[in-house]
């Protein structure tokens, strides 16, 4: 049974760097995109970026400049860093497993997910 | 990017009722489509991807249809646990990106 499990601190201040940690357990690491997803309070999801199991990224323009997605694969791990945040900042931050499609080459859905973390961006 | 609209943004239904929900994309996305259920407090759930292929333990009263730009997601029979906020997502292209979703809520 597959199980993401993610962690990090859930009150920043402006300017500060978010730092979210998801780990794997149950299935493999290798095959896989892992992706991050976030949801401001009471509103819909917005895809922040994801990484393959050799380390390639693809991030959200609209938060290329300030992200950071890595992985580490010694423990079946991977990491998220957002820097310079601000109040819009503040969202559920949610990790997730996507499926490559090899016939079509490109990721896909997301199959699982973390348990969500609320990090919130006040001074 | 890529947008995704849903229709509608809320509807309210009652137990054994059926419910379409549409999604439409701003461009050809294949059958690139993936729905999702989310209620509160919980991480969104995979209910179909690639348009029409039912996730693993999802019931069968959901079913998912369309292909280029027009795409809608149906339950046959409303149960008590479908009442929930639903999201359509593309995968054709980065960034990837999700309709606004649809709140079903009790009539």
């Amino acid at each position: 049974q597959v199980q993401l499990q993610q962690w990090g601190a859930g009150l920043l201040k402006p300017s500060e760097t978010l730092s979210l940690t998801c780990a794997v357990y149950g299935g493999s690491f290798s095959g896989y995109y892992w992706t991050w997803i976030r949801q401001p309070p009471g509103k819909g999801l917005e895809w922040i970026g994801e990484i393959n199991y050799s380390g390639s990224t693809n991030y959200n323009p609209s938060l290329k400049s300030r992200v950071t997605i890595s992985l580490d694969t010694s423990k079946n791990q991977f990491s998220l860093k957002l820097s310079s945040v601000t109040a819009a900042d503040t969202a559920v931050y949610y990790c997730a497993r996507t499926p490559y499609d090899r016939n079509y080459g490109n990721p896909t859905y997301f199959d699982y997910w973390g348990q969500g973390t609320l990090v919130t961006v006040s001074s | 990017d890529i947008q995704m609209t849903q229709s509608p943004s809320s509807l309210s239904a009652s137990v054994g009722d059926r419910v379409t929900i549409t999604c439409r994309a701003s461009q050809n996305i294949d059958s690139h489509l993936n729905w999702y259920q989310q209620k509160p407090g919980k991480a969104p759930r995979l209910l179909i991807y690639a348009a029409s292929s039912l996730q693993s333990g999802v019931p069968s009263r959901f079913s998912g249809s369309g292909s280029g730009t027009d795409f809608t997601l149906t339950i046959s029979s409303l149960q008590p646990e479908d009442f929930a906020t639903y999201y359509c997502q593309q995968s054709h292209r980065t960034p990837r990106t999700f309709g606004q979703g649809t709140k079903v809520d009790v009539k």
